[in-house]
């Protein structure tokens, strides 16, 4: 059964930073891999998705990694700001329908 | 114009009452899913539905039951709620299963407190 595990669990920087959020997962035979986003009482907003042939993916200042073989997956911000506060959560797929594995998310806080 | 629609957003309940979430996506999505947000936020999958067919129930009570009358909706019905039903449910939808690349959209999410 896969899990998948993120650290670190919190994370607070000063603005302009630039960070590194880490994901791992158990069963490197994933199909794909994406990171979302969670704003406080809200619903999830994906970010980026790897599909399992892929090495990285990149949307303005984020991009994600993937290294199947090793099981970890991150997502590197550039520049921080402030208003990239927020839960970064991982899931991988494994194909068909079963849905996504969540890990447990990084709550990130960017200080201004 | 929200991709996926459901409601009510919040819910306060007394235990053993039966209450019943929508939910509803304008993408066109053939697959609608239902997870579950804990209290320590942990993410599960609960429901998935392709064509109108049931295709995984991840260890659910059996007070937890999806209703698909169409494509576009994947509603969910809980009889008998208990405290621990308390969580954050969220809808999602996608083209295609998850795992065929595409990605999964969700809803805002429904709030849950059973009292």
């Amino acid at each position: 059964k896969q899990e998948v595990t993120q650290i670190p669990a919190a994370l607070s920087v000063p603005e302009g930073e630039n960070l590194v959020l880490n994901c791992s997962f158990t069963d490197s035979a994933i199909y794909n891999l994406q990171w979302f986003r969670q704003d406080p009482g809200k619903g999830l907003t994906s970010l980026l998705l790897i599909q399992s042939s892929q090495r990285e993916q990149t949307s303005g200042r984020l991009n994600a990694s993937l290294d199947k073989s090793s099981g970890r997956s991150t997502l590197y911000i550039a520049a921080s700001q402030p208003g990239d506060s927020a839960t970064y959560l991982c899931a991988s797929s494994g194909g068909g329908a079963d849905g996504l594995t969540f890990g447990k998310g990084t709550h990130l806080i960017i200080q201004p | 114009d929200t991709a996926v629609s459901q409601t009510p957003k919040y819910l306060v309940t007394q235990m053993g009452n039966d209450k019943s979430i929508k939910c509803e996506q304008n993408l066109g999505h053939d697959t609608m899913y239902w997870y579950k947000q804990d209290s320590k936020k942990f993410l599960k999958i609960m429901f998935s539905y392709n064509n109108k067919e049931l295709i995984i129930n991840e260890t659910v009570p059996n007070r937890f039951s999806p209703k698909s009358p169409d494509k576009a909706h994947l509603n969910l019905h809980i009889n008998s709620l208990e405290l621990g039903d308390s969580a954050v449910y969220f809808c999602a939808s996608s083209q295609g299963a998850g795992g065929s690349g595409n990605t999964i959209y969700f809803g805002e999410g429904s709030w849950l407190t059973v009292v």
